[in-house]
């Protein structure tokens, strides 16, 4: 099936600091990315939804300022945490669709666990 | 407004049993409905889905079963085994929007 890597797995940052988060679709295109964040024992929350070559569409109570959202190719989006403090220690997960295909499959990335000293 | 329930936060099967996960919905115009594994600190893993069209889709062990009229779909393990113990995530999608579930945790027991 359909691959899709994030990076970094594991990341440890101190407070203040940003940090940057990709996410790449490996054996296809994908026009469209959704990012999402999922807190102990609760769903993945959609943060937003990258569109290729556009500017991202944040879901409500999501700062577009703190977490920034590029995604400049057909295989790559990016996540960029700004000014991290430790409430934005999550578990921060990336999806992609394929553009030709129409059956409604979404595919993960394996996520990023983001700790904030 | 949560449009997809998962109403069981957690399930227990004996190995060699049939696991039952529901998920109930919303709208009625989701076009497809999916299910995810996910492993702690893993991204969720795609298993199986079904277009509102169709009321069965069968993949090896796992088959998921649409109920239009009552919005509600499950996904049937079996024989389950354990490493088939994580938490399941359905999903519906509509364009380029996706409505997931709050998960079941399914624990099969050796």
């Amino acid at each position: 099936g359909a691959v899709v890597s994030q990076h970094p797995s594991w990341v440890i940052c101190k407070s203040g600091t940003s940090v940057k988060i990709e996410c790449r679709s490996l054996d296809f295109q994908a026009t469209t990315m959704f990012w999402y964040r999922q807190f102990p024992k609760q769903s993945l929350m959609l943060m937003a939804t990258s569109n290729e070559g556009s500017k991202a569409t944040y879901e409500q109570g999501v700062e577009k300022d703190k977490f920034l959202i590029n995604h400049a190719s057909l295989t790559l989006s990016t996540l960029t945490v700004t000014s991290a403090h430790p409430e934005d220690s999550s578990f921060y997960i990336c999806s992609a669709r394929e553009a030709r295909r129409n059956t409604g499959e979404l595919f993960f990335g394996e996520g990023s666990r983001l700790t904030v000293l | 407004d949560q449009q997809v329930k998962q109403n069981s936060p957690s399930l227990s099967v004996q190995e060699g049993r049939i696991s039952i996960l529901n998920c109930d919905y919303t709208n009625s115009m989701f076009d497809y409905f999916l299910w995810y594994k996910k492993y702690p600190a893993e991204g969720p893993t795609f298993l199986i889905s079904i277009s509102s069209i169709k009321d069965k889709n069968e993949d090896g062990r796992f088959t998921v079963f649409l109920n239009k009229s009552a919005k509600h779909l499950s996904l049937h393990i079996v024989p389950s085994q354990p490493g088939d113990s994580a938490v399941y995530f359905c999903a519906a999608n509509t364009g380029n929007q996706f409505y997931f579930g709050t998960g079941t945790s399914l624990t099969v027991i050796p």
